[in-house]
């Protein structure tokens, strides 16, 4: 059985320093890896997904990269700003028999400090 | 992106009533639902899959008649929780199966006394 860690569970950053959160998966059969930004009390929003044949994405200030041989992912967020502080899920997919059907992380809590 | 829209955002009930979680499609129809439950400091685990027109399917562990799943049309489903307990209080999420980039719901917030 999939099973997904997020470690840290929190995070506390002055503004401007740059954040590294980081996610491992048990089970490297995976189709596709997607970090999750989750704002207190609301839904999520995909930030970055990446393909299992891919190494890395960006995305602005965003950069994910994946090593599915050993199973773990990491979100970099360049130059923190107030506004990033959210919480931070990973999840992986494992079937394309349904997309939304996915394995999500417990999330790691970011709060950027001005 | 398509958007989803979920009907309360926030519950709050005495222990043994129910309640009922809307999601809808605004801008799309969707065959499938996903339904997610988020306890808190937890992972988003899936409790379920509703399927339009047919019977929805349950996630092991999760109890099919107490979490009632109606998909009566593409771009509604519903997610009713029977007989509430304090335990059952938690961040309830919808996400259709659409394509490869989710988009998920706001998600409800059920709290049982």
């Amino acid at each position: 059985k999939q099973e997904v860690t997020q470690i840290p569970a929190a995070l506390s950053v002055p503004e401007g320093e740059n954040l590294v959160l980081n996610c491992s998966f048990t089970d490297s059969a995976i189709y596709n890896l997607q970090w999750f930004r989750q704002d207190p009390g609301k839904g999520l929003t995909s930030l970055l997904l990446i393909q299992s044949s891919q190494r890395e994405q960006t995305s602005g200030r965003l950069n994910a990269s994946l090593d599915k041989s050993s199973g773990r992912s990491t979100l970099y967020i360049a130059a923190s700003q107030p506004g990033d502080s959210a919480t931070y899920l990973c999840a992986v997919l494992e079937t394309t028999d349904s997309w939304g059907k996915l394995q999500f992380g417990a999330g790691t809590q970011v709060v950027v400090t001005p | 992106g398509a958007v989803v829209s979920q009907h309360p955002s926030w519950v709050i009930c005495k222990s043994g009533t129910s309640v009922k979680i809307e999601c809808r499609s605004l801008d799309f129809q969707a065959t499938t639902m996903f339904w997610y439950r988020q306890f808190p400091k937890q992972s988003l685990m899936l409790m379920a899959t509703s399927n339009e027109g047919s019977k929805a399917t349950y996630e092991q562990g999760v109890e099919k008649d107490k979490f009632l799943i109606n998909h009566a049309s593409l771009t509604l489903s519903t997610l009713t929780v029977t007989s509430a307990h304090p335990e059952d209080s938690s961040f309830y999420i919808c996400c259709p199966d659409l394509e490869e980039t989710q988009y998920f719901g706001p998600g409800t917030r059920l709290l049982v006394l």
